[in-house]
């Protein structure tokens, strides 16, 4: 167990639907990344949220978007589904600081279909 | 462009057999780490081991070891003693210190140790 939480553990909707992924960091840690994988497309690197304020972005669709609240849990919504936006979604979390340097501990991960 | 590739999409052993898994990488920068993650069945992308590109010493965690060529940009994994619960995917991966935080990811190793 990583100590980083999501919800919920299986998604499934329609398409042009919208959804929520939530994620919990580990006690402590202040950063955030968001990474979906598929199968086609493998791990890529959605968005990362340090301390409330966006640090980097990734491949992510604009129909895509993420904050991070004051009690550091972060958020994933997904709007105008489409049928390729299916896959695993994950979350993950890092020290303090929030430097390239620090381990990324993953979450168990959202499994996210679209029918 | 940064990437990452594991030329060896499957591989099997049998338990307690020696297995490397191999993985190459492509960027200009000098300062990175690397890591190996491991996912089994349950999905969880779970941390192996990690190597600072800066060390010319090789990591090692238990029957875990890494093989770090930084010239020939090369990052493989040894497993020594296979067990059953190795049995995984898994994911080379590397983060640049200066620039965007984010891990990038090979297309995984599907290894699987036989009884």
């Amino acid at each position: 167990d990583s100590g980083v939480t999501q919800t919920p553990k299986h998604l499934i909707t329609a398409t042009g639907q919208r959804v929520t992924l939530r994620c919990s960091p580990r006690s402590g840690d202040l950063s955030v990344y968001w990474y979906q994988q598929s199968l086609d497309q493998g791990l890529q690197f959605l968005i990362q949220y340090y301390n409330g304020e966006e640090r980097a972005k990734g491949n992510i669709l604009e129909r895509f978007s993420a904050q991070q609240f004051p009690d550091l849990h972060s958020e994933l919504n997904l709007s105008s589904l489409e049928l390729g936006d299916s896959a695993l979604y994950f979350c993950a979390s890092s020290a303090l600081a929030g430097l390239p340097t620090d381990t990324q501990y993953f979450g168990p991960g959202t499994r996210l279909t679209v029918l | 462009a940064q990437t990452v590739t594991q030329s060896q999409p499957e591989m099997s052993v049998q338990e307690a057999e020696t297995v490397t898994l191999s993985c190459t990488y492509d960027t200009s920068e000098n300062n990175y780490y690397l890591f190996w993650y491991k996912q089994p069945p349950s999905r969880q992308m779970i941390l192996v081991i990690r190597q600072e590109a800066y060390k010319q010493q090789n990591a090692t965690e238990n029957r875990f070891s890494v093989n770090f060529q930084k010239a020939a940009k090369s990052f493989s994994l040894k497993i020594s003693d296979s067990q059953l619960g190795d049995t995984a995917m898994y994911f080379c991966a590397f983060i640049i210190i200066q620039g965007a935080q984010k891990l990038v990811f090979g297309q995984g190793t599907r290894l699987t140790i036989n009884p």
